[in-house]
Parts: structure tokens; C-alpha cells; sequence
């Protein structure tokens, strides 16, 4: 569980804050990706980089703003968020091959987000 | 679009019997899939995956998994459960189109001593 940390661990904002959540993975992954998990809901892809370039953004919010630095480190940036953003939000990394393969994702512990 | 139905939201069983968690998927490629369990307050643990190859695909901690093409259908099983299995368990499905994965909403497990 130590391959994927995430920071911090539980994080209470209102509406009108800019708050970051932060990834590091230490397993010299290649590819990094945030999920959001509310409750009663099938975990949700957010964003998806490979080789530190966003591959995939599915109908995210500009309210959430990611950030990879380099292979090793994630970003979420937030701004504005609305109560309905409160959830879990996980980060995991991959090590992605040419040509393409299922690799594993391995997840980070998580943030725990409430916006009042 | 590829997707995972996780039938049941909780699942109970004693303690020594044995044990499955449906899942079925769709995609429009071969199916690459897998299995996490997530602890109360942690993130989501690695169980096993299916690529290619053998059905039956073995994985951590004594579970197991079932690949059936036919019925689009990948159930995690277990010979005998342990209370400390107890936890919530995600289907997850990938098609070469995408990088992420596509997760069931998760089944409860409920192992009674």
C-alpha cells in the first residue's frame, strides 16, 4: 500500500476555497489516474496521464483542474466545488506498455473530501 | 461503451462455506478484467486479472475467478471464507480503446462467524 500515497488523508473546504490533493507513486509507473467514488456510485474515471500527458478527460468539471508534473507525481487542483463534489478521491498508476496491455492499477488510500 | 453490472449489493455468508461475487460486463473487444477489494477507509487492493489464457485465473488470498465467455461473465469465488474477508468488492473491465477502467458499483461481502 505504500507504492501510491496520497495527501491529505481527509479534507474539509468550503465552496468558495482553492484546495490541491496530491499523488505521489514510487513503483516508477509511467501512467497515473484519478477516480472519484461517492457513495451508492460505481467509482468514476476523472482523468487519465500517460508520460506525463492527459489522455483522457471524461466530462470533468473545470472546477477540477489536474496537474502532472512528472511520472512520479498528480495533482488535483480545486476551486469553486459544489457540496455534490464530496466523495473519495483515489489516485492509482500503471505501468502502460507499448502496443498497448491491461496492466495493473494500483490504487492510493485516498482522500476524503467534504465541501460545505 | 464498455460497462460492469454487479447484480448483487450484498452478499452473506458463514464463515468456512464457500463463496461468489457476480459480475458481468460488456465491451465491444476482448474483455481485460479484474477484481479489487476495498477495506473500510482504504483504497482499492489488487485481486487477480484476466488477460488471456486460462479460465479459471487464481489471485491473492485464496480467491479465484471465473472467465466464461459465453455468459460475458467473470464471478470471484472462494473455497471457504474468513470473517476477515468481509469488505467491499469492485469488478473492473478495460477494452483496448481506453486506458482507465470501467468499475462495477461494488458488492458488499458479509462473512458471518
Amino acid at each position: 500500500e505504500t507504492g501510491v500515497t496520497q495527501t491529505p488523508r481527509h479534507l474539509v473546504m468550503g465552496m468558495t476555497n482553492k484546495k490541491s490533493l496530491k499523488c505521489e507513486q514510487h513503483l516508477g509507473h509511467n501512467a497515473m489516474y484519478w477516480y472519484k467514488q461517492s457513495a451508492k456510485k460505481p467509482l468514476e474515471l476523472m482523468f487519465v496521464y500517460s508520460l506525463e500527458e492527459r489522455v483522457e478527460n471524461n466530462s470533468v468539471p473545470s472546477r477540477f483542474s489536474p496537474e502532472c508534473p512528472n511520472s512520479s507525481h498528480l495533482f488535483l487542483h480545486l476551486h469553486t466545488l459544489q457540496p455534490e463534489d464530496s466523495a473519495l478521491y483515489l489516485c492509482a498508476s500503471s505501468q502502460d506498455l507499448p502496443g498497448g496491455t491491461a496492466e495493473t492499477q494500483y490504487f492510493g488510500p485516498g482522500t476524503r473530501l467534504l465541501v460545505l | 461503451a464498455q460497462s460492469v453490472a454487479q447484480p448483487e449489493d450484498q452478499v452473506n455468508v458463514a464463515e468456512g462455506n464457500p463463496l461468489t461475487v457476480k459480475c458481468t460486463y460488456s465491451v465491444s473487444g476482448n474483455p481485460y478484467l479484474f477484481w479489487y477489494v476495498q477495506y473500510p477507509n482504504r483504497g482499492l487492493q489488487f485481486l487477480l486479472k484476466y488477460i488471456t489464457g486460462d479460465n479459471l485465473v487464481k489471485g491473492s488470498y485464496g480467491f479465484e475467478a471465473e472467465f466464461n465467455k459465453s455468459q460475458t461473465s467473470f464471478h470471484l469465488k472462494k473455497p471457504s471464507a474468513l470473517v476477515s474477508d468481509s469488505a467491499l468488492y469492485f469488478c473492473a473491465v478495460r477494452d483496448m480503446s481506453r486506458t482507465g477502467l470501467t468499475f462495477g458499483k461494488g458488492t458488499m461481502l458479509l462473512v458471518s462467524p
